[in-house]
């Protein structure tokens, strides 16, 4: 299957600070990307959709200015936490999507945990 | 009400059982159902993928969607200690790009 990789897999910083997590897609292309976010023994929850090229859609309740996602090629998308606060420690997910088969399937990237202190 | 419900367990279950995982939703529109399976502090994997409704089956892996009660269902036969890992139902539209996750169901297989 397609591999997407993330960097970094874990990271502690300070509060106030910024923190950029990246997502590769590493033997395909992806136009569409999405991240996620985790808490302890919850589902994933959707937090934007990241197309290259555009501007990423944001789901209800996420803040774009806070969250900014940079999808500048067709392997990379970029989340960026700025001003990182305690409650954004979370686990961050992200998947890479293969359209043109019998649907559009989701790869996922292994996940950044985030420890904001 | 959420769009996918299911029990996320825990869910703790002797070598060698059969374990059955459900989810229910509400979409009538979901025609794409999936399973992932995620280790601790690890991404989703997808483990098993079908349309509509019907059976599926891989290995010791079966999933079933029933459309008509909007409930799926993963079956492990057999379940080994690797299987110990958190179960995740996914389903989406026609195309739609999102994907509607369940909590998942933490489950343990005891050697």
């Amino acid at each position: 299957g397609a591999v997407v990789s993330q960097h970094p897999s874990r990271v502690i910083c300070k509060s106030g600070t910024s923190v950029k997590i990246e997502c590769r897609s590493l033997d395909f292309q992806a136009t569409t990307m999405f991240w996620y976010r985790q808490f302890p023994k919850q589902s994933l929850m959707l937090m934007a959709t990241s197309n290259e090229g555009s501007k990423a859609t944001y789901e209800q309740g996420v803040e774009k200015d806070k969250f900014l996602i940079n999808h500048a090629s067709l392997t990379l998308s970029t989340l960026t936490v700025t001003s990182a606060h305690p409650e954004d420690s979370s686990f961050y997910i992200c998947s890479a999507m293969v359209s043109g088969g019998e649907y559009n399937e989701q790869f996922f990237g292994p996940g950044t945990r985030l420890t904001v202190l | 009400q959420k769009e996918v419900e299911q029990d996320p367990g825990p869910l703790s279950v002797p070598e060698g059982a059969i374990v059955s995982l459900n989810c229910t939703y509400s979409n009538s529109a979901f025609q794409y159902f999936m399973w992932y399976r995620q280790y601790s502090r690890k991404g989703p994997e997808l483990l098993m993928y079908t349309y509509s409704s019907g059976n599926k089956e891989d290995g010791r892996f079966t999933a079933q969607v029933d459309k008509s009660s909007k409930y799926i269902s993963l079956f492990i036969r057999d379940s080994q200690p690797s299987d110990s890992a958190t179960y995740l139902c996914a389903m989406s539209a026609p195309g739609a790009n999102n994907l509607f996750f369940g909590t998942g169901t933490r489950l343990t297989v005891i050697p």
